[in-house]
């Protein structure tokens, strides 16, 4: 099945400063990207997702990157805020093509 | 905004125990996701459910487990006889087209299960 790797685990900032978030896929079929942030103790939610069909893609602070030949996308947070501090979960479709799967998160730290 | 609710939000139950968490997905949605969470780790798929049955699920999701939707709002998930190692908190979501044709996942706020 599918297998969605992500790293750092922790990650550490200053505000202002840019994070860099990687993830790596194993299912070459995978088409849909999404990222979701979870703040302690609620739920994970949607922040920006990538079809396969394109490379970049920008919300504001935001960005998330796709390489498919590679099989690894990245999310990328500019000018890091204090409220930009949560658990960042990258995902890709499953074999069957019915549901996300999760990489393990990266605790997002930002400092001010 | 609609959203997902669930109930209940904490349940301690005793092993051995039968638990039933419930779900109501948003009106218009008919895709339907149960995830779990332990405590720190990642969010892991159990089940996916379409047209009243089960389109995906992991290993996790062994006979133990069981999903319905009993009624046209309500989706559970039933775990037959509860494990130690059950205890986490437990996502319903759901989504207005399938997960693979990028449908957003709405997740509900959880349900902590506590298994002593």
């Amino acid at each position: 099945g599918e297998n969605v790797e992500q790293h750092p685990s922790t990650l550490s900032v200053q505000e202002g400063d840019s994070a860099v978030i990687k993830c790596t896929y194993s299912d070459s079929a995978s088409n849909y990207f999404p990222w979701y942030k979870q703040e302690l103790g609620k739920r994970p939610q949607l922040i920006i997702d990538i079809r396969s069909n394109v490379g970049e893609k920008k919300d504001q602070r935001i960005a998330v990157t796709l390489n498919k030949t590679a099989k690894h996308f990245s999310l990328h947070i500019t000018e890091t805020q204090p409220e930009d501090s949560a658990v960042y979960f990258c995902a890709a479709i499953g074999q069957a093509g019915t549901a996300l799967i999760f990489g393990k998160g990266t605790t997002l730290s930002v400092s001010s | 905004e609609p959203e997902v609710t669930q109930t209940p939000s904490h349940q301690v139950t005793q092993m051995g125990q039968e638990v039933i968490l419930r779900c109501v997905p948003i009106s218009n949605h008919l895709y339907f996701y149960w995830y779990r969470q332990i405590l720190g780790q990642k969010v892991e798929f159990l089940v996916s459910f379409y047209n009243n049955e089960i389109s995906e699920k992991s290993e996790i999701f062994d006979d133990q487990f069981s999903v319905e939707r009993p009624d046209g709002s309500n989706f559970t998930l039933k775990i037959r006889s509860t494990k130690l190692e059950d205890s986490a908190m437990y996502f319903c979501a759901s989504s207005e087209v399938r997960a693979g044709v990028a449908g957003e996942l709405f997740f509900g706020e959880g349900s902590r299960l506590t298994v002593l």
